[in-house]
């Protein structure tokens, strides 16, 4: 089956600074691409998804970018702020959703 | 919409005892999904169902049961709890299928002791 792999598990930022978050999976048939936000104590929400005729998506401060050949999905945060923090998750598709095990983002003033 | 409701949102139980985790959705979804997350284990797939009357196994669904005799309704059921089935239970839909946006509940919190 799918397995997704994530990293960095932490990452520790200073507000107005960059943060970059990878993800890599196995089955290449795989065609969706989501990233959930999870903040504490709350539910997932997505922020962002890209779907595999696609190689770039951007909204706003939020970017993604998919390369089928290395099989690996990014997710960049620019301009990070501290209403950033919280645990981002990456999430590939096929049949079924399967997810990454998280990076927790820290933004600091 | 209410959108994902579950219930409960807390519950403690003795190694052996069994329990439903309720999951309800207004939104006419056709895929609803029961994941359950772990400190450093992200959010691992247990059962999904594509629409009533169909389920299917995630990653981990061992010592788990699912049903889904209406669009609505999609419980989970632990047969006999064990302490490393503690853990938080989000269950989540989408319109469609697994490709598009899921929307999450509010998630159960359960300890087996």
């Amino acid at each position: 089956g799918e397995n997704v792999e994530q990293h960095p598990s932490t990452l520790s930022v200073q507000e107005g600074d960059s943060a970059v978050i990878k993800c890599t999976y196995s089955d290449s048939a795989s065609n969706y691409f989501p990233w959930y936000k999870q903040e504490l104590g709350k539910r997932p929400q997505l922020i962002i998804d890209i779907r595999s005729n696609v190689g770039e998506k951007k909204d706003q401060r939020i970017a993604v970018t998919l390369n089928k050949t290395a099989k690996h999905f990014s997710l960049h945060i620019t301009e990070t702020q501290p209403e950033d923090s919280a645990v981002y998750f990456c999430a590939a598709y096929i049949q079924k959703l399967v997810f990454g095990t998280g990076t927790r983002l820290l933004v600091s003033p | 919409n209410a959108g994902v409701t579950q219930t409960p949102k807390f519950q403690v139980l003795k190694t052996g005892q069994s329990m439903t985790l309720q999951c309800a959705q207004d939104m006419n979804h056709e895929y609803m999904s029961w994941y359950r997350q772990d400190p450093g284990m992200g959010l691992r797939l247990i059962h999904y169902s594509v629409g009533a009357g169909i389920t299917d196994q995630g990653e981990v669904p061992n010592g788990y049961n699912v049903s889904r005799s209406t669009t609505e309704d999609f419980p989970l059921r632990l047969l006999s709890a064990a302490p490393s089935q503690t853990s938080v239970y989000f269950c989540a839909s989408s319109y469609s299928a697994g490709r598009e946006t899921q929307y999450f509940g509010p998630g159960t919190r359960l300890l087996v002791l």
